[in-house]
């Protein structure tokens, strides 16, 4: 049972336009969400967080929105950057537990 | 900052060798944590330890044992491999403090094939 879900494999957005994100979660005991960044041959690098209690954080280029109710959350890149192509993982988990349940990930290809 | 480190990059075994992937971290996190990443199946996690000496199963824990007999390092041992165990393995630490303090820091990945 996939509670995170990240229904796009993948997403190809030309350099200098938005790039969108998109993770579903079903179990509504998450009230802490994380993206995670992940190169080839690496492993995952925190990106941005957002707590349940809010509905947008902003770091840089990165924003993530978190609509409750749909059970849903996207991270916007904007601009994008050939440097941004990775694997994005989208990850919640309950806040009393250190347990993080991932999505199955979006392939992001940034293109000149 | 954070450094989680892993024993090998790459590893090759064959079928039926038991196998220790080592994980060390350098902060002084309370949990440390095993997943395995496939491809379309994102990161699941194997097992995971929120203090020495204790442990936890994940969601496929089968066919892996750990051991934490120290704060700083966590193993993972396949006491059998087998050919479905050919993945990339991931080592993560976190403090352990409740909320989005807790972020979860990885090491770069053992890619272990198994033949």
């Amino acid at each position: 049972d996939q509670q995170v879900k990240q229904n796009s494999p993948s997403l190809s957005v030309q350099e200098g336009r938005i790039s969108i994100l998109n993770c579903d979660y079903t179990n509504s005991m998450f009230d802490y969400f994380l993206w995670y960044k992940k190169y080839p041959a690496e492993g995952p690098t925190f990106l941005i967080s957002i707590s349940s209690i809010k509905d947008k954080n902003e770091d840089g280029r990165f924003t993530v929105f978190l609509n409750k109710s749909a059970k849903h959350l996207s991270l916007h890149i904007v601009p994008s950057q050939p440097g941004d192509s990775a694997v994005y993982f989208c990850a919640a988990h309950t806040g009393t537990a250190s347990k993080l349940t991932f999505g199955t990930g979006t392939r992001l290809q940034v293109t000149l | 900052d954070v450094k989680v480190t892993q024993s090998s990059r790459y590893l090759v075994k064959r079928t039926g060798e038991k196998v220790f992937l080592e994980c060390v971290q350098d902060m002084d996190h309370e949990n440390m944590f095993w997943y395995r990443q496939d491809p379309g199946l994102g990161l699941r996690l194997i097992y995971f330890s929120y203090d020495v000496k204790m442990k936890e199963k994940g969601d496929i824990p089968e066919g892996y044992s750990v051991s934490r007999e120290k704060k700083e390092r966590f193993s993972l041992i396949l006491e059998s491999a087998s050919t479905n165990q050919t993945s990339m393995y991931l080592c993560a630490s976190s403090t352990g403090l409740a909320g989005d303090t807790d972020t979860q820091y990885f090491g770069p990945g053992t890619r272990l094939t198994v033949l």
